[in-house]
């Protein structure tokens, strides 16, 4: 299965600011996605990675606070913008490809603490 | 849309004791169901899945589900635990040709010596 990496892998970041994390796939894939793990929860699914287009994001997620870009088949980053302490959380990305049936993989996550 | 309940937040067992996670999903249209397990701070794993077929999917490390459609269930098994088996495990389904994943809240294996 393709292999997804994360960076970084945590951050402590300032309340206002913003914090851009990267997902990098080691193989094209179809659609790639952002999820949100608050702590102690299960997982939410932000938005869907669209390649060369605006992300589909889910109800109670906003392009403002969470813009997206995905500006190839193997490359994802998502933007947590004006951070509150509500924002920490751990940031997964995941990946989807049609020849394997249905399999979403997984990164390993970002964790981020907002102070 | 789909939604996905699993019945209990912590399970605790014995070593080599047997295990079952419960998994039951709502959905107006036929599913994917799936398995997967988060080991401490690391990314989610793909134990199992069902996508069609035999109803009785075998994963990974010894894990197994079962597939009930007239009781929207998705339960998962392990006939013997191990210490490594302590993680949190979370069900997920998605609509037939969608790649959407919703996600339970996730049960958490703690396996006592």
């Amino acid at each position: 299965s393709a292999v997804i990496s994360q960076k970084p892998s945590r951050d402590i970041c300032q309340r206002g600011t913003s914090l851009t994390i990267q997902c990098q796939v080691d193989s094209q894939v179809t659609m790639m996605f952002w999820y949100r793990q608050q702590p102690g929860q299960s997982l939410t699914l932000i938005a869907t990675a669209n390649q060369g287009s605006e992300a589909t994001y889910e109800s109670g997620f906003v392009i403002d606070k969470f813009p997206i870009s995905r500006p190839n088949l193997t490359f994802s980053t998502l933007t947590v913008s004006n951070m509150s302490p509500e924002d920490s959380s751990i940031y997964l990305c995941s990946g989807w490809t049609s020849g394997r049936l249905n399999e979403q993989f997984f990164g390993p996550g970002t964790r981020l603490t907002v102070l | 849309a789909q939604s996905v309940t699993q019945l209990d937040s912590q399970v605790p067992v014995f070593e080599e004791a047997p295990v079952e996670l419960r998994c039951n999903y709502s959905s107006s249209v036929s599913v994917y169901l799936f398995w997967y397990v988060q080991y401490p701070n690391q990314g989610l794993q793909l134990l199992l899945k069902y996508l069609s077929g035999s109803t009785l999917v075998k994963g990974i490390n010894g894990f197994e589900a079962e597939f009930n459609k007239s009781q929207t269930s998705f339960h998962l098994r392990k006939p013997s635990v191990h210490i490594s088996d302590t993680a949190e495990y979370f069900c997920a389904v998605s609509g037939r040709g969608a790649q959407k994943l919703v996600f339970g809240q996730g049960t958490r294996l703690t396996i006592n010596p």
